[in-house]
């Protein structure tokens, strides 16, 4: 199956500072890529989608302002975590998928652990 | 928001035997289920992808079906291995994204 990277897997930072998250399609063209957040015990829950040179879309009660997402390219997807704050410490990962979203095959990064002090 | 109920949340076998788990979702405006198999520390796999009802699709050892009347879709892993040890996702699509269940745990016992 295709594979799909994601960078960093693991990111330690200071409470007010920003990361960023990339989220690469090694071998294939993903129109849509999606971007999602796991709480300890809890499931994968979607924070919003993004289409290849369009704005992301984002889901009720996620900030867009503070989670930035960039979709420039068929390969490369940001997520940025803008003023980053404790309550922001998840697990955050990314999937990618083709132009069928229901029923083509959605590959997934390994995801990246994100600790805000 | 979507309620998926996989269930049980965590299972022990020992190595060869077969074991199945459970996923439910709301039986209207179904539109299709994923199926994945995710390791720790690596990317979830895709198991299987199913849209119609009375679906039934297999790979290797592990087979899945699909009843959109009822809302539950069973996975099935025959005779399992250490390496089949994974939390298994269940995923169906409603409204616009797919919801996800918390997954089922599986530990296989050499």
């Amino acid at each position: 199956g295709a594979v799909v990277s994601q960078h960093p897997s693991w990111v330690i930072c200071k409470s007010g500072t920003s990361v960023k998250i990339e989220c690469r399609s090694l071998d294939f063209q993903a129109t849509t890529m999606f971007w999602y957040r796991q709480f300890p015990k809890q499931s994968l829950m979607l924070m919003a989608t993004s289409n290849e040179g369009s704005k992301a879309t984002y889901e009720q009660g996620v900030e867009k302002d503070k989670f930035l997402i960039n979709h420039a390219s068929l390969t490369l997807s940001t997520l940025t975590v803008t003023s980053a704050h404790p309550e922001d410490s998840s697990f955050y990962i990314c999937s990618a998928t083709g132009l069928a979203v229901i029923t083509d095959t959605q590959y997934f990064g390994p995801g990246t652990r994100l600790t805000v002090l | 928001i979507l309620n998926v109920e996989q269930s049980p949340q965590s299972l022990h076998v020992q190595e060869g035997d077969s074991t199945n788990f459970t996923c439910s979702f709301p039986s209207s405006n179904f539109y299709a289920l994923h199926w994945y198999r995710w390791e720790t520390a690596k990317s979830p796999e895709a198991l299987f992808v199913m849209t119609l009802n009375g679906d039934e699709k297999k790979k290797g050892r592990i087979s899945a079906t699909l009843n959109t009347k009822e809302g539950y879709s069973y996975l099935y892993i025959k005779g399992s291995q250490p390496e089949d040890s994974a939390t298994y996702l269940c995923a169906p699509w409603a409204g616009n994204q797919f919801y996800f269940g918390t997954g089922t745990s599986l530990t296989v016992i050499p």
